[in-house]
């Protein structure tokens, strides 16, 4: 079946740089995207979203970025800081019909991303 | 607003007993989630509501998992019998237009 996957396990990067964790997904039908953190210990957290009709949205300190033609999403993180340590997952809505923010989501195994001072 | 709020955090039962798992979602939410994460098949989809009723439960295991929301502000996850591959953090996540927000889950362990 068609699944959402994750091409890094773990990201290690050095307090202040920036990161970028990426996410592959199959179902061309995919109309909606979300990023979630997962700190240890705690239920994921929205971060942000992108719709397919999108190929970029920027929050506070991070960028999410759809590339349609090969099925790819990125999320940048500015400046990263030493609470941005967890685990990140991106989730898509492959249902094809948009209700809201989107019921079923199908999401990735996770990055496990870790800040190092 | 307290969020999601779970309850218990942490269950521990043994093969063959009843577990039961509830929910309060954010006032005013009209749809409420139902999640397993496990490290094998990391965080899945079992059951979502709208407005109380059950729209989805095509991710519900098997009949042993049973999940009822008789009001807007409360819902339970039910495992009977429990086995240990039950094993997992569920979560509950309620969502009105946008975002869903999770709760801080129920880790239960089946012995």
């Amino acid at each position: 079946g068609e699944s959402v996957g994750l091409h890094l396990p773990t990201l290690s990067v050095q307090e202040g740089d920036n990161s970028i964790i990426n996410c592959a997904y199959s179902n061309s039908a995919s109309d909606y995207f979300i990023w979630y953190k997962q700190e240890s210990g705690k239920g994921p957290q929205f971060i942000i979203d992108i719709r397919s009709n999108m190929d970029k949205r920027q929050g506070q300190r991070v960028t999410v970025l759809l590339n349609k033609t090969v099925k790819h999403l990125s999320l940048q993180i500015a400046a990263t800081q030493p609470g941005d340590s967890a685990v990140y997952f991106c989730a898509e809505n492959p249902g094809g019909r948009l209700t809201g923010g989107g019921n079923k989501l199908t999401f990735g195994t996770g990055t496990q991303l870790k800040v190092e001072l | 607003d307290a969020g999601v709020i779970q309850s218990p955090r942490h269950e521990v039962t043994e093969m063959g007993q009843e577990v039961t798992l509830r929910c309060k979602p954010i006032s005013g939410h009209d749809y409420l989630f139902w999640y397993r994460q496990t490290m094998m098949r990391g965080l899945e989809l079992l059951i979502y509501f709208n407005n109380n009723v059950p729209i989805d439960d095509s991710g519900m295991p098997e009949d042993r998992f049973s999940a009822k929301m008789p009001n807007a502000s409360f819902s339970t996850l039910k495992i009977q019998p429990s086995e240990p591959r039950d094993s997992a953090v569920y979560f509950c996540a309620s969502r009105s237009s946008r975002e869903q927000y999770f709760g801080p889950g129920t880790r239960l362990t089946v012995t």
